[in-house]
């Protein structure tokens, strides 16, 4: 089975601007859920998302936003970009969520100027 | 709220040595947890998890951890460090009821020494 794909793998953008990440999750995986990962931070969860519905949502503001299509794949969009938003993006699927091993892809690594 | 806590930003220990990670938990209720490897420019691999079965709990590449409640414990052990275990280590909580989201801790760096 392929892994976990995210697009792009890298990324610059300068502030103001919006940027679209994209993550492919496992075949037959039905949950994405989205983290930022940044060294001061570390890792905190953004949102999931389960047959294309929120299921839960993190602590970040609402320039953070998301959704899920019905194959399953997942994009993230973060807009009127700030400097503090450069991060390591991951994407993690599972088949439920929950108890279930989730699958992380490699990661975006946005870079905010 | 659910957190974790990670006890050392950074671990070193001699190649053949034992590798010993702290995670400690705050939860109400018994949760699902979970232990997490990043090597560097990479996603996270998923080494081990917990979810109400047996206390201790059998992961890849040799590691193992114990659940111990009255101690709100999941320490992560592996008998002999190896050179290819270098890497970032992520304990992680799933709060009860809250789907796929994971709470993770602040990350322990493990350095191994030839």
């Amino acid at each position: 089975k392929a892994g976990v794909t995210q697009t792009p793998r890298y990324l610059i953008k300068t502030r103001g601007q919006q940027v679209t990440l994209s993550c492919s999750p496992i075949s037959g995986h039905r949950s994405v859920s989205w983290y930022q990962q940044t060294p001061g931070q570390g890792l905190q969860f953004l949102f999931e998302y389960f047959s294309e519905t929120q299921r839960n949502k993190g602590n970040f503001p609402g320039r953070f936003s998301g959704r899920q299509f019905s194959n399953s794949r997942s994009e993230m969009n973060v807009s009127t970009l700030e400097l503090g938003d450069s991060a390591l993006y991951l994407c993690a699927s599972s088949s439920r969520g929950v108890t279930d091993t989730q699958y992380f892809g490699p990661g975006t690594r946005l870079t905010v100027l | 709220a659910q957190s974790v806590t990670q006890l050392g930003s950074h671990v070193s220990v001699s190649e053949g040595a034992l590798v010993l990670l702290r995670c400690n938990y705050s939860s109400s209720v018994p949760p699902y947890l979970f232990w997490y490897v990043q090597y560097p420019n990479q996603g996270l691999q998923l080494l081990l998890k917990y979810t109400s079965a047996a206390t201790l709990v059998k992961g890849i590449n040799g590691f193992e951890a114990e659940f111990k409640k009255s101690e709100t414990s999941f320490h992560l052990t592996k008998p002999s460090a190896h050179m290819s275990d270098a890497a970032e280590y992520f304990c992680a909580v799933s709060p009860y009821n809250q789907g796929g989201k994971l709470i993770f801790g602040q990350g322990t760096e493990l350095s191994v020494k030839p």
